[in-house]
């Protein structure tokens, strides 16, 4: 298994671009999300998905648009880039977002961003 | 809504000094709770998690209890070694599905 893979690793972009940062998982993951990795901030969530077609917003979510047409793939849209942008991603996923307990998030290794 | 506060970094220890990085936490009801680190340049991955009261995660020589009076799950090494070195976060899933983390603390072991 390759776990979760995430494209490209790094990205620069002029305010205003708009660019998809990709994401897939091969363990047949029901529920993906994607955060954000602030200096300080810790991480953040984005967005999140429990399932093909069942997207919804997380803590910070403007400037952001997912979709999840199958359970493999849960790509993000920066619709029109921002300096404010700038940060790292990462893609996540696990087995059963319902589950009590037994509940692991496996982790892409990132994107780094800068929106300049 | 839920929440978890972690000590603040950076942390920096020699070799074979003991380790420990506060973390507490406010949730309603029964929360999971879970360490993760992340190595330099890579993604998070979970190091331990404990599911309920009492019980304790180790893993790679680390420990965290889960403490439901004092609402606290602290990590701890007995000896760190300089591979020890990466940013570790405390996180907890109550009621929904949703992983809620700290900031991170940063954690450098000297030779």
């Amino acid at each position: 298994n390759a776990g979760v893979t995430q494209t490209p690793k790094f990205q620069v972009l002029k305010t205003g671009q708009s660019m998809t940062l990709q994401c897939a998982q091969d363990m047949n993951h029901e529920y993906m999300s994607w955060y954000r990795q602030d200096p300080g901030m810790g991480l953040r969530l984005i967005h999140y998905s429990v399932g093909a077609g069942i997207t919804d917003q997380g803590e910070v979510p403007n400037g952001y648009n997912v979709s999840r047409s199958t359970t493999e793939d849960f790509p993000l849209r920066l619709l029109s880039a921002a300096p404010s942008q700038t940060s790292v991603y990462f893609c996540a996923s696990s087995y059963d977002g319902l589950a009590v307990g037994s509940y692991e998030q496996y982790f892409g290794p990132g994107t780094r961003l800068t929106v300049t | 809504g839920n929440s978890v506060t972690q000590m603040e970094g950076p942390v920096t220890l020699s070799e074979e000094a003991f380790l420990t990085i506060n973390c507490t936490y406010t949730a309603t009801g029964y929360p999971s709770l879970f360490w993760y680190v992340q190595y330099p340049g890579e993604g998070l991955q979970l190091l331990l998690k404990a599911t309920k009261a009492d019980d304790k995660g180790s893993n790679k020589g680390f420990e965290a209890t889960y403490r439901k009076e004092t609402t606290s799950f602290h990590l701890e090494k007995g000896s760190v070694q300089v591979s020890d070195s990466a940013v570790y976060f405390c996180a907890l899933r109550g009621g929904s599905e949703k992983l809620v983390f700290g900031k991170g603390t940063k954690l450098t072991v000297n030779p």
